[in-house]
């Protein structure tokens, strides 16, 4: 199975910062990549789909990059609603695996 | 708009049997393909199964072939998860989610709000 390492496994940051979380798989996994927001006691929502494609609805704050074996996740100015878990998630090889997420925290 | 509801969780003895139901609505249920996705408490996402919009493939994470069978019922829109021979580790919040595109894709745009299922004596 491919491995999916993110990090940091958590950041502290404040309203209006900008906001970089990596991830890095095991092997090349082109551009099937997605990322994912997660709050306490909810379901994960997806953001980002195809390493970079914006999912409906998600605000423009959010962009991802990468491709290969490294992908980021941006947030661009750090709104009080992003305070939350963020997964990533390969789609090139099965099973679908997912990163051990990275927790965005108020500082 | 999309809403996906499961149901059937609870707590459960090791080896016993449990049947999840995920409930669909909003979209046209027989063109796309679902997953079933769990999350054991504390810890990160694991995928679990998917079964393709026509019911004809099925796939399984290792952990639970064999044990577990994904079925659906196009007429009801309703997804379903067959858990036999339920193991500790088996324990977690069960999320029914809808592939994004018509084949599968393996991008989870909707979730369910989840099942928690608890394998104990």
């Amino acid at each position: 199975d491919i491995q999916m390492t993110q990090s940091p496994s958590s950041v502290s940051a404040s309203v209006g910062d900008r906001v970089t979380i990596t991830c890095r798989a095991s092997q090349g996994i082109s551009s099937w990549l997605a990322w994912y927001q997660q709050k306490p006691g909810k379901a994960p929502k997806l953001l980002i789909y195809a390493a970079s494609s914006l999912q409906s609805g998600v605000p423009s704050r959010f962009s991802g990059s990468g491709s290969g074996t490294d992908f980021t996740l941006t947030i661009s100015s750090l709104q009080p609603e992003d305070f939350a878990t963020y997964y990533c998630q390969q789609a090139n090889n099965f099973p679908p695996t997912f990163g051990g997420g990275t927790k965005v925290e108020i500082k | 708009q999309v809403q996906l509801v499961e149901s059937g969780g609870g707590v459960v003895q090791p080896g016993r049997s449990l049947r999840l139901s995920c409930a669909a609505s909003g979209f046209t249920f027989s063109t796309y393909g679902m997953h079933w996705v769990r999350q054991a408490p504390g810890k990160g996402l694991e995928w679990v199964a998917v079964i393709s919009y026509d019911g004809s493939n099925k796939y399984y994470v290792d952990s639970v072939k064999g044990r577990f069978t994904i079925s659906r019922d196009d007429s009801k829109n309703t997804l379903y998860m067959q858990m036999n021979s339920l193991r500790a580790e088996d324990t977690a919040v069960y999320y029914c989610a809808k592939d994004r595109d018509g084949y599968i894709s393996y991008y989870f745009d909707y979730w369910g709000q989840g099942a928690l299922v608890t394998v104990s004596s």
